[in-house]
């Protein structure tokens, strides 16, 4: 267990259903991610939180909205999704600071979506 | 772009094989290096953080080349339990987000 909680573990929706990805840490970390990974592709990201505040939109859709109430939590709120977006969601978590050691990527199991 | 380059491979090597990786990143400003492992269907997870002067972990080695802006890992005796995708990662100084390559397979066989 690496601390950082991801559910579901996997999702069938359709292009017009509504559906929320949760992830939790319980690590006191400050910075929380959002990545996307695709069949053959690099893990790309999507989201930056750092005590709380989004810092990095990496030119995601609109149908991806992140929510972060608190240090500990991330939601990834789905919408209108495409089968394109069929992948695996990771979540992670870092302390965040200066040094390499605060930089570390700590990943939850990450959840499988499937957009039919 | 701020780019991390890997072969994706895969290197299918024989159980006892040494298997040397490199990875090249694009940004200069880069200062923290780090290797992940992710099995198939996995979350990826730390395999070993890359110093400047090399570092050993049992059977791995990290190397980072600042001069060419390329790190490596090497790994010695391999096991079928080392079959898996390892990630390379830089990172800017005074940034906390990482850039992954796409990883580099690897595959070890009886």
């Amino acid at each position: 267990e690496t601390g950082v909680t991801q559910t579901p573990r996997h999702l069938v929706m359709g292009m017009t259903n509504k559906k929320s990805l949760k992830c939790e840490q319980h690590l006191g970390h400050n910075a929380m991610y959002w990545y996307k990974q695709s069949a053959k592709k690099p893990l790309e990201l999507m989201f930056v939180y750092n005590f709380k505040e989004q810092t990095e939109n990496n030119s995601v859709p609109s149908r991806f909205s992140p929510e972060c109430p608190n240090s500990s939590h991330l939601f990834l709120h789905l919408h209108t999704l495409q089968p394109e977006d069929s992948a695996l969601y990771l979540c992670a978590s870092s302390q965040d600071g200066p040094g390499a050691a605060k930089n570390i990527q700590y990943f939850g199991a990450g959840t499988r979506l499937s957009v039919l | 772009r701020k780019e991390v380059e890997q072969d994706p491979g895969p290197f299918n090597v024989p159980e006892g094989a040494t298997v040397a990786f490199n990875c090249t990143y694009s940004n200069s400003a880069s200062q923290s290096f780090f290797w992940y492992r992710q099995d198939c269907r996995k979350e990826p997870k730390l395999l070993m953080s890359v110093y400047s002067s090399g570092n050993e972990d049992g059977r791995f080695t990290a190397q980072l080349n600042r001069a060419s802006q390329y790190i490596s890992l090497l790994i010695r005796d391999s096991k079928l339990s080392d079959s898996a995708t390892y990630l390379c990662v830089a990172q800017s100084g005074g940034s906390y987000i990482p850039t992954f390559g796409r990883g580099t397979s690897l595959i070890v066989h009886p």
